[in-house]
């Protein structure tokens, strides 16, 4: 089975400041690699996926980038963070689970982001 | 797009039966996922339906009808461990796996 490892667990940024959240993935090669974003009152939201190195696809316009510089690494950045960048982020990747079709995502453990 | 409603909060008792709503607007359709999500940690996979029908899971069942865009998750013998919020989630027809989620419904069971 597959093992996600996310980098930082907590961070606390200024308003302006640069980020990047990092996110590992052990057991598998070649995964597919989704980004979720979980704001305060609302659900779930899919930032960012990627089939392959340097395969990025954007789902949702915003002050966020992504990039897949190697096999099993996932990168959330921005340059400038802005209050509503606060969330908890979340990677993915699909893997089976019992009851479940062979894709299921499967969860980080994730970073939670507070901008100030 | 997809668009997906649940309630936002619920309360039951220890050992009670409670049922989770979900409805859903779809472009798209390939199935309805169910995950629990307990307080600062990552959502958990509870269930997946994908044909009409009821699925089974020990203390846990889900149920869909996809003519009515509709599932419930049905929750029996609540333990205070079930306390957590629970996200109803659809799967479009593209092939990269990619979830809309609805906000979860908050369920609070009490002694």
């Amino acid at each position: 089975s597959q093992t996600i490892h996310q980098w930082p667990a907590t961070l606390v940024q200024p308003v302006g400041s640069p980020l990047s959240l990092e996110c590992t993935v052990e057991g598998t090669s070649n995964p597919n690699l989704y980004w979720y974003r979980q704001a305060a009152g609302r659900g779930l939201q899919l930032l960012f996926y990627s089939v392959g190195i340097g395969q990025i696809s954007s789902e949702v316009p915003q002050n966020l980038s992504a990039s897949r510089p190697q096999d099993r690494q996932f990168i959330l950045s921005s340059k400038k963070l802005l209050l509503s960048d606060s969330g908890f982020y979340l990677c993915a990747t699909p893997q089976g689970l019992a009851g479940g079709p062979s894709d299921t995502q499967y969860f980080g453990p994730g970073t939670r982001l507070t901008v100030l | 797009g997809q668009n997906i409603d649940q309630p936002t909060e619920m309360t039951a008792t220890e050992g009670a039966i409670v049922q989770i709503n979900c409805t859903y607007q779809t472009s798209g359709f390939n199935g309805l996922f169910w995950y629990q999500q307990h307080a600062g940690e990552a959502p958990t996979f509870l269930s997946y339906n994908v044909l009409d029908g009821l699925e089974e899971k020990g203390r846990f069942s889900s149920f869909l009808s996809r003519s009515k865009g509709y599932s419930y998750l049905l929750l029996k013998e609540l333990q205070m461990k079930d306390s957590a919020s629970y996200l109803c989630a659809v799967r479009d027809l593209g092939g990269y796996s990619t979830l809309t989620f609805g906000k979860g419904t908050m369920l609070l069971v009490s002694p």
